[in-house]
């Protein structure tokens, strides 16, 4: 099965700041990744597919990019409803087989 | 409205099963496949398995495999998560999920209000 690391695992920053979070794979999935936001009591809600196609609906604050191994998940400018916890997926649809990052939980200073 | 609605809560004793359902609004379709992912307390989500909806094969995570089933019934646009054998660990909210991806990619684009399954002696 394929792992996927991400980091970091918390993170706090101010509102107006750009924030990165990052996610490995153990093995090369090209661009088989999407990202989502869960806030507390929530189900997840999809942000980005294909590690970079924004979802319809979603602010363009935020972005997704990578391909292989490593992608990167950004929000431009942090705003207070962005307190979340954000999650990295992977697929493969042949076998199906689906592996979530660890998640990043998000607070704002 | 466009929605998937699970069943409530369950409360069950160790080596028991659970049955939740999660039924498609007529606006959600068309449906190819649907997941289903867990999330203990306060932990990750952990993918389970899909169940296509046109043909009605399935697929679990290794981890399950002998103990999961995921029907659908069409006359109902329901589907069902069936855990048997069940230990404390499978504690977690239960959450199904529409795959709205194309042909060849994923993407869990709806989701239903999750499904709370405790497990206590």
């Amino acid at each position: 099965d394929i792992q996927m690391t991400q980091s970091p695992s918390s993170l706090s920053a101010s509102v107006g700041d750009r924030v990165t979070i990052t996610c490995q794979a153990s093995h090369d999935i090209s661009t088989s990744l999407n990202w989502y936001q869960q806030k507390p009591g929530r189900a997840p809600k999809l942000l980005i597919y294909e590690a970079s196609n924004l979802e319809t609906g979603v602010p363009s604050r935020f972005s997704g990019s990578g391909s292989g191994t490593e992608f990167t998940f950004t929000i431009s400018s942090l705003q207070p409803e962005d307190v979340a916890k954000y999650y990295c997926q992977q697929y493969d649809m042949l076998p199906p087989s689906i592996t979530f990052g660890q998640g990043t939980r998000l607070e704002i200073k | 409205q466009v929605q998937l609605v699970q069943s409530g809560a369950e409360v069950k004793r160790p080596g028991a099963s659970v049955k939740i359902s999660c039924k498609a609004s007529k606006d959600s379709f068309p449906i190819y496949y649907i997941h289903w992912v867990r999330q203990a307390p306060g932990q990750g989500l952990e993918w389970l398995g899909v169940i296509n909806l046109g043909g009605g094969s399935d697929f679990y995570a290794q981890r399950f495999r002998g103990r999961l089933t995921v029907t659908w019934d069409t006359s109902t646009s329901t589907v069902y998560l069936d855990l048997s054998r069940l230990r404390f660990d499978d504690t977690a909210i239960y959450f199904c999920a529409r795959d709205g991806g194309s042909v060849g990619a994923s993407k869990f684009d709806l989701w239903g209000q999750g499904s709370l399954v405790t497990v206590s002696s």
